[in-house]
């Protein structure tokens, strides 16, 4: 299975409207993390937002907030007022700490965001 | 501060040929790990390293192999390139642990194998 579900292989915005680019994750863990990155065309990885497991507020990093759904396993990321420069690929990741080996890191297949003059 | 620095940033190999990237990180990260991206399919773990000294294997390892003889140091080594490994490689690092230790990326590697 699947650890990390990305379903919109591409999403298109206009410019200062609201996305939200959906997530879900599956782990029988009870601590995880789960992050979303950023990669615009030059192709770094940029990190964007993480929410722990265990946080009972969403996190929020300036224009950018995960939505978590710990019964739904969804970790949405609503990104407000989209600007031109937020079209890029955008990926979720989740982290297991798992027995021996540590830390497991595990990516989805991201989503494309186009955003609209 | 460099962070996670991948050398070369670009290679082209021919068929059979061997070839190392490497990774360096100034950070103190215990982890360290290698990905590959390929259209469509997100990043895969090839291997990773809990320590120095440590290597195990991740999701697609065959044709690959590793070393970290030093912990700021994550070497990974291809033993006979074939065209399917021709992807755009990453490395990164992380503290370890729980909590918000994100993991930090180098800018990439693309190797293209005729």
């Amino acid at each position: 299975a699947q650890k990390i579900t990305q379903t919109q292989p591409g999403m298109f915005v206009q410019e200062k409207e609201a996305v939200t680019l959906d997530c879900t994750y599956d782990t029988s863990d009870q601590s995880y993390g789960l992050f979303w990155y950023k990669q615009p065309s030059s192709g770094e990885m940029i990190f964007l937002i993480y929410q722990g497991s265990y946080d009972e507020q969403n996190a929020t990093e300036g224009r950018y907030s995960l939505n978590f759904q710990k019964a739904r396993k969804s970790a949405n990321l609503v990104i407000s007022a989209s600007q031109l420069g937020d079209s890029a690929m955008y990926f979720c990741a989740m982290r297991e700490n798992v027995v021996y080996t540590g830390n497991q890191f595990y990516f989805g297949t991201g989503t494309s965001l186009t955003v609209i003059p | 501060n460099a962070g996670v620095t991948q050398t070369p940033k670009f290679r082209v190999l021919k068929t059979g040929q061997s070839m190392t990237l490497l990774c360096a990180q100034d950070m103190n990260h215990e982890y360290m790990y290698w990905y590959r991206q390929d259209p469509g399919m997100g990043l895969r773990l090839i291997h990773y390293s809990v320590g120095e000294g440590t290597t195990a294997k991740g999701e697609v390892p065959d044709g690959y192999n590793v070393s970290r003889l030093k912990k700021q140091n994550f070497l990974l080594g291809l033993e006979s390139a074939a065209p399917s490994q021709t992807s755009v490689y990453f490395c990164a690092s992380s503290m370890g642990g729980s909590g918000a230790n994100v993991l930090t990326f180098g800018a990439g590697s693309r190797l293209t194998v005729l």
